[in-house]
């Protein structure tokens, strides 16, 4: 079975603070994905990566980075965290195939 | 850019009846996939049903069916005999061909609460 772990179900984090979001996946998969979700915005995809030290912005970007040092790792980063960040974080992984396959998810709150 | 639209905030349905879940969708591309996810309540995302956009057959996975209208770029879902355990929130969500590179990404529509009525 496909294993994507995300490093914390709850997060609670305060404003201005540096907050990084651990993902793992463990079938050595090339693409990796970190998605916001919010209700009735669905899920909205924020950086995603196709291979190591690669990276592609999403429709979110703003006020977040990543980072991919080695393939089965991306990181979500969020230099200085503000209440408007304040969702479910959602990483997920990818071979070169069809089926993109999740992690539980980290709600972060930013107080 | 693609767009995924679902119409349907919330839904419900008796047990053991058939539901549908509509979606549809906006893209230039000819060659993509697309899927029907489910998340219960506080629990992980899962794949429930996915159709190739060049397979004019539709899916299906035991209750699960889709109706694929590619001209009209439309992909509903439809869930027969609904069970408790169906409830959950459903999205549909689309990806195009090839799965590398830049292109990559999956879309999501904002998806569809399903409630599930003794």
């Amino acid at each position: 079975d496909v294993k994507v772990t995300q490093s914390s179900r709850y997060l609670v984090k305060r404003t201005g603070e540096k907050v990084f979001l651990e993902c793992v996946q463990d079938m050595d998969h090339e693409n990796m994905f970190w998605y916001r979700q919010d209700p009735g915005l669905g899920l909205r995809l924020i950086y995603f990566s196709y291979d190591v030290k690669m990276k592609e912005k999403g429709d979110i970007p703003e006020g977040y980075s990543v980072s991919r040092e080695k393939k089965e790792r991306f990181s979500l980063i969020l230099e200085s965290a503000s209440t408007n960040q304040t969702s479910m974080y959602l990483c997920a992984s990818s071979r070169r195939h069809p089926g993109v396959y999740f992690g539980p998810g980290t709600r972060l709150t930013v107080t | 850019a693609q767009t995924v639209t679902q119409s349907q905030p919330e839904m419900s349905v008796q047990e053991a009846e058939t539901v549908t879940l509509s979606c549809t969708y906006d893209t230039s591309e000819s060659d993509y996939y697309l899927f029907w996810y489910k998340q219960p309540p506080s629990r992980q995302m899962i794949l429930v049903i996915r159709q190739e956009a060049y397979k004019q057959q539709n899916a299906t996975e035991n209750r699960f069916s889709v109706n694929f209208q590619k001209a009209a770029k439309s992909f509903s879902l439809k869930i027969s005999d609904s069970q408790l355990g169906d409830a959950a929130m459903y999205f549909c969500a689309y990806r195009i061909v090839p799965f590398t590179g830049g292109g990559n990404k999956l879309t999501f529509g904002t998806g569809t609460q399903l409630k599930v009525e003794l």
